[in-house]
């Protein structure tokens, strides 16, 4: 059983839309990350929070800690965003990562 | 600056030979991680490095694979007697500070092929 379940595994939206993916983890956590994985591109971090909310550009991360949720949105979505994004609790124990939402946005 | 690096990029190998990759961290770094990624599988965590210490190895998917940090800065992944299971890309991230509280950033990877 992964530690660390995300949904939707797939999301296919129309540029401009608002995207929500969602993390949920079963064990405690001491930072959770958000990364992007583009097509055959490498693996950009996007944020790490331990509590709250952080904004960068279009995208908006949140995390509630007791309910041991995280979700991640894109505001003005656009073809661009189109990729993998990971989910990943760390603890003391390392990083522990979600399956992915593979996101695609059509023009 | 130039960011994380990693040679090599690929590399095919027969199965039994034993393989070696080698990361290059940013800069003044000091925490150094090692992933894989397999085809359809998801981002696996196998070490990190505060320094040239790794306080965990439980991470690395069995006692073929080792890994070692000189001088806080270049991390090898070495794989003895490699499998075709091992196929998979490999890769290093490195962050300041305290390890697994700040944001990383990646390499391009190795993408290793067992044949």
């Amino acid at each position: 059983k992964n530690e660390v379940e995300q949904s939707p595994q797939n999301l296919t939206a129309q540029e401009g839309e608002f995207i929500t993916i969602n993390c949920s983890y079963s064990v405690g956590i001491s930072a959770l990350h958000w990364l992007q994985q583009h097509p055959g591109g490498g693996i950009v971090s996007l944020f790490m929070l331990s509590s709250g909310k952080k904004k960068h550009g279009r995208l908006i991360a949140t995390i509630n800690i007791q309910e041991k949720h995280s979700s991640l949105h894109i505001t003005a979505s656009h073809p661009r965003d189109s990729a993998v994004y990971i989910c990943g609790r760390g603890g003391a124990d390392g990083l522990t990562f979600g399956k992915g939402t593979h996101l695609i946005i059509q023009p | 600056g130039a960011g994380v690096s990693q040679s090599p990029s690929n590399k095919v190998t027969e199965k039994g030979k034993d393989v070696e990759l080698r990361c290059d961290p940013i800069s003044g770094h000091t925490a150094l991680y090692w992933y894989r990624q397999s085809l359809g599988q998801g981002l696996e965590f196998l070490i990190y490095f505060q320094g040239n210490s790794a306080p965990d190895k439980s991470g690395l998917p069995s006692d073929r694979f080792s890994a070692e940090r000189t001088g806080g800065s270049v991390s090898t992944l070495t794989i003895q007697r490699t499998q075709q299971e091992d196929s998979a890309v490999y890769l290093c991230a490195s962050s300041l500070g305290r390890p697994l509280y700040n944001e990383q950033f990646f390499g391009p990877g190795t993408r290793l092929t067992v044949l």
